[in-house]
């Protein structure tokens, strides 16, 4: 069975430009989720998905970041501007839903670098 | 509201020593307790995981338990290998406002480094 899938794994780009992440989650599971972890520092949520409905957003800088998961499927995490302080590690995780399995599967990330 | 925190690292052990990271937690209701590892150039992994008091998650070696009297949730392995090293990060779930799924609120992650 696949497993999350992020890309891109890296990508640098210069401060004010936009920048885009994509995450394609486990087949079934329902729920996605968007984390970022600073350098040392455990992962954080920005932003929760329940099919394609966000129902927690509120640690998203909505300022300068968006998110959509057309479908209930992929999800893509924007910024726009990006300023240096967004230099981190984008996490995208899947579960299911409901029921006992609701063990978080985690990708392996994108990690951003603004110059 | 709800955090995790564990002992700093960088830990640096010899292979076949024995390994404690310290992980305590604090949360409103009765969390799951979960330790995940993340090895170099890969996402985090599920290691192991308790979902109530005085249960005992187990693999690969490694154990924890979850303890409510002491709200800790330590991770022990009786003998390292190299291939153990990785970072280490204790975590918590509690039910979301809303829905099932279950929110999970990191600590900040032990770098272990195993030498041969």
């Amino acid at each position: 069975e696949a497993g999350v899938v992020q890309s891109p794994r890296y990508k640098i780009i210069e401060k004010k430009q936009p920048v885009a992440f994509w995450c394609n989650p486990i087949s079934g599971h329902n729920t996605l989720y968007w984390y970022l972890q600073n350098l040392g520092q455990g992962p954080e949520l920005l932003i929760r998905y329940e099919n394609e409905e966000a129902v927690d957003d509120s640690q998203l800088p909505k300022d300068r970041f968006s998110a959509e998961r057309l479908k209930g499927v992929d999800s893509t995490l924007k910024i726009q501007p990006a300023e240096l302080g967004d230099s981190a590690v984008y996490l995208c995780a899947s579960s299911l839903r409901s029921g006992p399995n609701t063990e978080a599967f985690f990708g392996q990330g994108t990690r951003l670098t603004v110059v | 509201g709800n955090s995790v925190t564990q002992m700093e690292g960088p830990v640096t052990l010899s292979e076949e020593a024995f390994l404690t990271i310290n992980c305590t937690y604090t949360a409103t209701g009765y969390p799951s307790l979960f330790w995940y590892v993340q090895y170099p150039g890969e996402g985090l992994q599920l290691l192991l995981k308790a979902t109530k008091a005085d249960d005992k998650g187990s693999n690969k070696g490694f154990e924890a338990t979850y303890r409510k009297e002491t709200t800790s949730f330590h991770l022990e392995k009786g003998s390292v290998q190299v291939s153990d090293s990785a970072v280490y990060f204790c975590a918590l779930s509690l039910p979301f406002s809303s829905g099932s799924a279950r929110q999970l609120t990191f600590g900040s992650g032990t770098q272990l480094t195993v030498l041969p």
